[in-house]
């Protein structure tokens, strides 16, 4: 079973619509990534939560750590077409921060 | 300030062959941490290297391995090519520090025929 489950898969929203995306861990948390990938590029830092209740907010996103639940949730205001690609949560479970565990992904795609 | 890069973008390369990729961090960093990523398999963590150590594996065989030059350039090795090994190869750079942000490379694509 994946340690980092991520809900939805897939999501097709129409442009100017909020959205969130959740992340669940099956262990405990001590950190959480989150990166957006166009397909087959690299991975897009967005942000970084460290510590639980923490919210972080970059333009339209906005990221909170949940660790109490071992989640984190990540939110987009007013959706955009250039916000459409694949957004991956990762944690270091052990080894640290170099050694991130990616959940399993979520594809957005924005309809104009 | 430049991002990671990595080179080549793209190989292709038969069954039984070996093959080397390299990744050079973003001035200052310390740190390179190779990741696999696949359809099925998702994105999933080779090892890092930092000041020229290996300081963390993942769970690949043996086939798979890398170094790190004084400069913090870092290659990663794959011998004896399986048609499994077809995958977008990522690295990853940062300081190395507790909490350090990794930022990533554009990737390299394997593909093994």
């Amino acid at each position: 079973s994946q340690e980092l489950e991520q809900s939805p898969q897939s999501l097709i929203v129409q442009e100017g619509k909020n959205l969130t995306i959740n992340c669940t861990s099956s262990k405990t948390l001590y950190g959480l990534y989150w990166y957006k990938q166009k397909y087959g590029e690299g991975l897009i830092f967005l942000m970084m939560l460290q510590k639980g209740g923490e919210e972080k907010s970059h333009e339209k996103i906005t990221a909170k750590l949940d660790e109490k639940k071992q989640q984190s949730s990540l939110h987009i205001t007013a959706s955009q077409p250039s916000h459409a690609g694949i957004y991956l949560c990762g944690a270091p479970f052990s080894g640290g921060y170099q050694k991130v565990t990616f959940g399993t992904g979520t594809k957005l795609q924005v309809i104009p | 300030k430049a991002g990671v890069t990595q080179t080549p973008r793209y190989l292709i390369k038969t069954r039984g062959q070996q093959v080397t990729l390299s990744c050079s961090p973003i001035s200052g960093h310390r740190s390179v941490s190779w990741y696999q990523q696949t359809p099925g398999q998702g994105l999933q963590f080779l090892f890092e290297y930092f000041s020229e150590t290996q300081r963390n594996k993942g769970n690949f065989p043996g086939r798979f391995s890398g170094r790190q030059f004084s400069n913090s350039r870092s290659e990663m090795n794959v011998s004896t090519l399986e048609l499994g090994d077809s995958a977008l190869y990522l690295c990853a750079s940062s300081l190395g520090t507790s909490g350090g942000e990794q930022f990533f490379g554009p990737g390299t694509r394997l593909t093994v025929l």
